[in-house]
């Protein structure tokens, strides 16, 4: 089986700093990783993906992610943040285990303060 | 382009009711997966659809689900005798090819069903 953690719920962080959102993932076989976003009122949207090449994975908006097997991890990270960065950000995963779908985690929300 | 979209942006019903729910994937996209997004948490995967056919529904929680698809167009989610615990939103997404495992999936704006 397959497993998604984020931790943190709500994140709150001050316009040009550091954001960081965190994933810890469960795959007894290789991962595929993903980060999407979802703004108020629109449908998910496609942050970045870890499909086995780069361990460093960049994204859109500035975004980018690093693949940590040792750790089962994949932190979401921006160095500055902006107001329009405030979402609801969801990581997931996948595997060939049969299932062939994504399993996501329970989503941080993002909150970027003046 | 045209995005996924999905009809009716809000479904209030009555417990007992059954309801259609409505995917439009975006063009050319061969694959469609249905999710339900309860309050608070992360998307839980339903349905795949290949084509018309759906290789993977393991994701369905009762037989009072069901879904088709018509050949690589518009996709219907059928909740039969609706329950309280069915209130949710529910995601549609489609990809191009249809290697659920890495293919990046897009999100129509869901449609949100409250069962009275």
């Amino acid at each position: 089986a397959q497993s998604v953690t984020q931790l943190g719920s709500h994140v709150s962080v001050s316009e040009g700093a550091l954001v960081l959102l965190r994933c810890n993932y469960s795959s007894s076989v290789p991962p595929y990783l993903f980060w999407y976003v979802q703004y108020p009122n629109q449908g998910l949207q496609l942050l970045l993906k870890y499909t086995s090449a780069a361990t460093l994975v960049k994204g859109i908006n500035g975004f980018e992610a690093e693949f940590k097997k040792s750790e089962t991890s994949f932190h979401l990270t921006k160095p500055s943040a902006h107001m329009s960065d405030a979402a609801e950000y969801f990581c997931a995963v996948s595997s060939d285990t049969g299932r062939r779908a994504l399993t996501f985690g329970s989503g941080t929300r993002l909150q970027v303060q003046p | 382009g045209a995005g996924v979209s999905q009809s009716p942006s809000n479904k209030v019903t009555e417990k007992g009711k059954d309801v259609e729910l409505r995917c439009d994937p975006i063009s050319g996209h061969t694959a469609l997966y249905w999710y339900r997004q309860r309050l608070g948490q992360g998307l839980e995967f339903l349905i795949y659809f290949q084509g018309n056919s759906a290789p993977d529904k393991s994701g369905l929680p009762s037989d009072r689900f069901s879904a088709e698809r018509t050949g690589e167009s518009v996709s219907t989610l059928t909740i039969q005798r609706t329950q309280q615990e069915d209130s949710a939103v529910y995601l549609c997404a489609s990809s191009l090819v249809g290697r659920p495992l890495t293919d990046t999936q897009y999100f129509g704006p869901g449609t949100r069903l409250t069962v009275l």
